[in-house]
């Protein structure tokens, strides 16, 4: 029973354009959430989060929106870049984000 | 690089043989969690420690798998007799607080090969 889903396993954009990663859940009682990136061979990194009781989180080129009612959440990149490339992680937990339930993922590869 | 440090980087072993995997968390971090990775898949919890306490370890293997995170040194992750299916990425990552408002930092994990 996977609890995060990231349903598209890739997603190819060109450089300037938005990125919309998605992510769905199935557990209610996850409360916060995040996203992280991975480069090859390197460690996840954390790039936003954002909290059960807000709607939006916005750090710079990256947004993050939250949806409860469909358990959905999406990751938007503006403008996207080459150097985005990577996999990106959706990451959901409780009371504590050091143990959280990931998806699988989705690879995001921005053409210049 | 006062970032979290795992080694080794890549490890072999053949089956039945022991893999120890070691992390040393940032500087000031006290809380220490263990992920690992299969081909294709997210990053499944292992086992959440602080100094000398192992705080959950609900995703850990029932058998064969051990963490320790001792008062000085390094944790390490302890896989006895491996199998070809302990294939794969296990990363180390370590927080500050044990908060949902901590994000994990992740050490560039140890890739375990049982030939």
């Amino acid at each position: 029973d996977q609890q995060v889903k990231q349903n598209s396993p890739s997603l190819s954009v060109q450089e300037g354009r938005i990125s919309i990663l998605n992510c769905d859940y199935t557990n209610s009682m996850f409360d916060y959430f995040l996203w992280y990136k991975k480069y090859p061979a390197e460690g996840p990194t954390f790039l936003i989060s954002i909290s059960s009781i807000k709607d939006k989180n916005e750090d710079g080129r990256f947004t993050v929106f939250l949806n409860k009612s469909a358990k959905h959440l999406s990751l938007h990149i503006v403008p996207s870049q080459p150097g985005d490339s990577a996999v990106y992680f959706c990451a959901a937990s409780g009371t504590n984000a050091g143990k959280s339930t990931f998806g699988d993922g989705t690879t995001l590869t921005v053409k210049p | 690089n006062a970032g979290v440090m795992q080694n080794p980087r890549h490890l072999v072993r053949r089956r039945g043989q022991e893999a120890r995997l070691r992390c040393s968390p940032m500087k000031g971090h006290s809380h220490v969690y263990w992920y690992r990775q299969l081909p294709e898949e997210g990053l499944k919890f292992m086992v959440y420690l602080q100094k000398e306490n192992i705080i959950d370890e609900s995703g850990m293997p029932k058998e064969r798998f051990s963490a320790e995170f001792p008062k000085e040194g390094p944790s390490i992750l302890r896989i006895q007799q491996v199998v070809r299916g302990d294939s794969a990425a296990y990363f180390c990552a370590s927080s500050t607080r044990g908060l949902r408002s901590s994000p994990l930092h992740f050490g560039n994990g140890t890739r375990l090969t049982v030939t």
